[in-house]
């Protein structure tokens, strides 16, 4: 079942803008990744974050953690027409296995 | 890095038939794989998690008759939707899990008509 909901839901933006994509969930968590996914395509593993750490970077990507309020932000910093594309959260917790449990979701379009 | 290779990454097939995906792992050994189901704009829906050498689990609500899975090697699991119909038409992707994240297949667009 889907235990995270993102916002936007939606984001468009012009290039060379930065893009914000929150993630909230609803359980306690080991870990909380980020992945992309072009259209009709695969994921893409972006980043990993781990309950115990409250930010990481990543070339122009910014991840930040709030356990305390169960979201997570990821920032594409510059972005690109390339950076076009859906974008995830998902969360692991040792009670559920290795299993992710997804977000709903940020459909990116960067206009160049 | 490692890759986990899916195929056919799309097929159409007439009502009734059955279909089968598959995923490889190229490069490492995968005891666990999961697989995930999509529909158009929507999130990813874990179906069920094939474990090599055992039955799947299936989550709730996955008709595991109908969804078939079979995981008989380190590298190979499958999954074969049996009697298709038109409302199994969706995107279908496997994943392995690695200590830095999760390695996903590029999916199977699956059309029944």
């Amino acid at each position: 079942s889907q235990q995270g909901e993102e916002d936007p839901q939606a984001l468009s933006i012009q290039e060379g803008e930065n893009a914000t994509m929150n993630c909230s969930y609803k359980t306690s968590i080991n870990n909380l990744q980020w992945y992309r996914q072009n259209s009709g395509r695969g994921l893409v593993h972006l980043i990993l974050i781990r309950s115990n750490e409250r930010e990481k970077h990543s070339g122009r990507l910014r991840v930040t953690l709030d356990t305390s309020k169960k979201s997570s932000s990821l920032l594409i910093t510059a972005s690109r027409a390339a950076d076009t594309a859906s974008y995830f959260c998902a969360t692991d917790y040792w009670a559920s296995g290795s299993r992710l449990t997804f977000g709903e979701g940020t459909q990116l379009t960067v206009n160049p | 890095g490692a890759v986990v290779s899916q195929h056919p990454s799309r097929v159409i097939c007439k009502s009734g038939t059955s279909v089968k995906i598959e995923c490889r792992s190229l490069d490492f050994q995968a005891t666990t794989m999961f697989w995930y189901r999509q529909f158009p704009k929507q999130s990813l829906m874990l179906m069920a998690t094939s474990n090599e050498g055992s039955k799947a689990t299936y989550e709730q609500g996955v008709e595991k008759d109908k969804f078939l899975i079979n995981h008989a090697s380190l590298t190979l699991s499958t999954l074969t939707v049996t009697s298709a119909h038109p409302e199994d038409s969706s995107f279908y992707i496997c994943s392995a899990d690695r200590s830095y994240g999760y390695t996903f297949g590029s999916g199977t667009r699956l059309t029944v008509v």
